[in-house]
Order: structure tokens, then sequence, then C-alpha cells
């Protein structure tokens, strides 16, 4: 069965730069999560996205931006990158219209910023 | 605002052991999802149960079993003769789902949990 899609795996930035992390979906899910994991802490919530509309939001600083296009995938970009923004960034996906709410999770982006 | 306390840090036991990892949660609504998911050091999260809050049957997946106390506001979760391959960090995670609505995951802060050979 198809999974969610994160790219890339692994990224390493210097401070100051920017960061643009992608989300490829389970195909027919119309809702994107957006979570935040420190090193040692349990993932937070950033930001969702329901049929490309920002549904929620989290603890997202100003310097991240997020969009979902119209094939469903979402990038998260981050700008002025600092160092505790080293993370695992983890994109869930669920399809609204099953109403089970089950996330499912993609392999993660682990951010290095340096 | 919701919230899940994982009391329970580290927990290190000796493979064959029982383990039974401890989730309290707090919600002011009356529809939730609770959820349990493990991350392997390979740092992946691994969906295992999700319960919603009027099914308040217990279920056992082969040496995994659940225990929902909606009295107590507890999910707990067991694993029966543990083995080395089920160290990692197990969360616990709530959703409240407002009816027509999408919703945030809120974890606890995760248990530790290792097994010796």
């Amino acid at each position: 069965a198809a999974g969610v899609i994160q790219s890339p795996r692994h990224l390493i930035k210097e401070k100051r730069e920017t960061a643009t992390l992608k989300c490829y979906p389970i195909p027919r899910h119309d809702t994107v999560y957006w979570y935040q994991q420190g090193p040692g802490q349990d993932p937070q919530f950033l930001i969702s996205f329901y049929e490309k509309m920002q549904s929620d939001k989290g603890s997202i600083p100003d310097r991240f931006s997020a969009q979902q296009f119209s094939d469903y995938h979402s990038e998260l970009n981050m700008s002025s990158l600092e160092l505790g923004d080293s993370a695992l960034y983890f994109c869930a996906s669920s399809n609204r219209q099953g109403v089970s709410y089950e996330q499912y999770f993609g392999p993660g982006t682990r951010l290095t910023v340096t | 605002a919701q919230k899940v306390t994982q009391a329970q840090t580290e927990i290190s036991v000796v493979e064959k052991e029982d383990v039974t990892l401890d989730c309290v949660y707090e919600t002011r609504d009356t529809t939730y999802y609770l959820f349990w998911y493990k991350q392997p050091p390979s740092g992946e999260l691994v969906f295992l149960i999700r319960r919603n809050s009027f099914d308040e049957q217990n279920e056992i997946s082969g040496r995994y079993s659940w225990n929902f106390q909606k009295s107590t506001s507890s999910f707990n979760f067991t694993i029966t003769a543990s083995q080395v391959v089920d160290s990692a960090v197990y969360f616990c995670a709530l959703s409240e789902a407002p009816a027509g609505a999408n919703s945030k995951l809120t974890f606890g802060k995760g248990i530790t949990l290792s097994v010796r050979p």
C-alpha cells in the first residue's frame, strides 16, 4: 500500500538559510498535517491543511510557512533557520471523509542546522 | 485544552517480562480518539492502535493489549513477553474530534522502553 512520502529524508543547512520540505500524502487523502519533533521531545503540531486550505495552526514560527497544492502535496518552507530548528519533521495525511481521524505518518525529514 | 500525560519516562525490563505503559489524558470533549505510536531508533512513527471515546472494550493484538478506562481517563498499553525488538519510544496521543473538523494529535512525552536480552 502507498504511504506518505517525504523529501528529502535528510537535510543539512546553515543558520539563516532557507529550507523546503515536501510531503506527498497517501492517494485520495485530503488532509495534511505537519509536526516538529525536537531531540528527545514529543512531536508538536505545526499546521494542517484540508482541501488546500489551512485548517488548523499550532506553534509554528512566523519564519515558517506552508501550503497545500492542487495535487494535495504540501510544502513546509522555513526561512532564517536557527539552530533550534534542528529536528525531525513529520508529515501525516488522513482522509477526512473516512471520519476515522487516523493519521498516517511519513518517515520524516531530519533537518540539521549548523 | 487537551493533555496527555505519560508519567513513566524510561522503563527497562528483561526479555520475556510483561510491561505496562501508562497513559492518562485530559479533554473537555465527549468525542475523542486515543492512539499509541511506536518510534524505534530509526525514527519513524509506527501506528499501533486507535480507540474512540465510545468504545471502552479492551483490545488484544498478539502480545499487545490495551486497557481503556474512561472513569480514570486512562489508556494503558501492555506488552506481554517482551522482546528486544520492542525497544523503542512509545507515545500515547489524543485527538479531539469536533464535528466536521480535522483534528491535530496531542502527544504525551513518550516512554523509552529498553528490553534487555
